[in-house]
């Protein structure tokens, strides 16, 4: 079946600084989602992308729907303490059913104050 | 407003028993779906129903199945427990084909089941 190769796997920052984190896939998508999951929480979505090539911003969040279909990536810029989650990858695709989302493994980010 | 609720929040049980899970949407959204997320993984779907009717259907095995009510509920049913069903399950709410963006789901905090 489809997988999503998400990376980097975590990563440990310090605030202020850019995040930049990316997922790739064997196959193409209609659509690319990026969700963040708080201990306890289910994810919620941050952002989406629906066109190959969109690059769409959510405040400090920015992601694009690559060229090729194939892959995402996500950038979060000036980080802070509550950036701290887990991010996911999703893709969809039209053809399946419209909540058959794709999920990567996830990128674990810690910020240090 | 009310986001998607789920019940039990937390519950245990022992292999071989059979688990329910209820999920109540967003109110206006007709599609609920169902994933479930093991411990270190992304979620994984299982189920997607829409105006009472299955849409869609992950690779889970026979002993895993949902319905959906007419006020839009759905209830997750799993039988014959495995230790490896040990999961958060989440269930997510949207539009569906009634309208919104595809892909646009709202989770609700989940249900985790550990299973001795």
């Amino acid at each position: 079946g489809q997988q999503l190769n998400q990376s980097p796997q975590s990563m440990f920052i310090q605030e202020g600084e850019d995040v930049s984190m990316n997922c790739t896939s064997s196959s193409i998508f209609n659509t690319w989602l990026w969700y963040k999951q708080d201990p306890g929480e289910g994810p919620v979505l941050l952002i989406a992308l629906y066109k190959a090539g969109e690059l769409t911003s959510n405040g400090r969040l920015t992601a694009q729907f690559g060229i090729t279909r194939k892959d995402s990536f996500l950038n979060i810029s000036a980080s802070i303490p509550s950036d701290v989650g887990i991010y996911f990858c999703a893709g969809l695709n039209y053809g399946g059913s419209q909540g058959n989302l794709i999920f990567g493994k996830g990128t674990k980010l810690s910020v240090k104050p | 407003d009310a986001g998607v609720t789920q019940s039990p929040t937390h519950l245990i049980k022992t292999r071989g028993q059979q688990v329910t899970l209820r999920c109540s949407p967003i109110s206006g959204h007709k599609s609920v779906s169902w994933y479930q997320q093991v411990l270190g993984q992304g979620p994984q779907f299982i189920f997607q129903y829409y105006e009472k009717e299955e849409r869609g259907r992950g690779n889970f095995p026979d002993r895993f199945s949902a319905r959906q009510f007419p006020n839009y509920s759905s209830e997750l049913n799993v039988n014959a427990l495995l230790l490896g069903d040990s999961a958060l399950y989440l269930c997510a709410s949207s539009f569906g084909l009634a309208g919104g963006n595809p892909g646009e789901l709202f989770f609700g905090e989940g249900s985790r089941l550990t299973v001795l």
